[in-house]
């Protein structure tokens, strides 16, 4: 398996533009999770998908950020208009089973720069 | 509430000298601890959870549960070893997600 996949690895994008971060999990894997890593804080989780269901999205940090996960092999994180302030690296990652019991795997992560 | 502390945002230590990576966590039960580590524009992977009681790649780490702690430690660091180590905590029987601390970079100078 390639693992967890995410697009774009990159992307700069101006203040107010739709920004579409997306991810293939790891097939089989019934949990899904996006995270948000900057360097004053860290790693923080935004939301968690179970089946396809979001379980618990209190980390979204406002309603500009959207996530979805239509099957089990494709979830979209969205920021919707984007802000200076996004700027950093996105992780998806995905695991068979809770997270906790079991190893959750990590895409290489979407590095994104808003100007 | 569950958090992780990893009060060392940057640690610096030579070649062959100890390591210890401090974490220390809050959490009302019992919690399961992890530490993570992320290479150099790598993808983060799990490099080991205090249930398995093992040793990976000369790491170890004890669950403290008097001092809440559960430290990362090697007793000879590698060059190898430069990294970005988070440490991470879930809710007993697994939970359903993984809270992770601030992170600290060890630098492992020559």
């Amino acid at each position: 398996d390639a693992g967890v996949i995410q697009s774009p690895r990159h992307e700069v994008t101006e203040m107010g533009q739709e920004v579409t971060l997306r991810c293939k999990p790891i097939s089989g894997h019934d949990y899904l999770f996006w995270y948000r890593q900057t360097m004053m804080r860290g790693l923080e989780l935004l939301i968690y998908f179970n089946n396809n269901v979001p379980i618990d999205d209190s980390g979204m940090p406002e309603d500009r950020f959207s996530a979805k996960m239509p099957n089990a092999s494709f979830s979209t994180l969205k920021i919707q208009p984007s802000e200076p302030r996004d700027s950093a690296v996105y992780f998806c990652a995905s695991s068979f089973g809770a997270a906790g019991g079991n190893t959750i795997y990590f895409g290489e992560g979407s590095w994104l720069t808003v100007v | 509430a569950q958090r992780v502390t990893q009060p060392e945002k940057l640690l610096s230590v030579f070649k062959g000298a100890p390591v210890e990576l401090k974490c220390n966590y809050s959490y009302s039960g019992s919690p399961e601890l992890f530490w993570y580590v992320q290479y150099s524009r790598q993808r983060l992977q799990l490099l080991l959870r205090h249930i398995s009681r093992e040793s990976i790649k000369g790491f170890t780490a004890d669950l403290n549960k008097g001092e809440t702690s559960f430290h990362l430690k090697k007793p000879f660091a590698q060059e190898e070893d430069s990294a970005m180590y988070y440490c991470a905590l879930s809710g007993p029987g697994g939970g359903n997600k993984l809270t992770f601390g601030t992170g600290t970079q060890l630098k492992v100078e020559l």
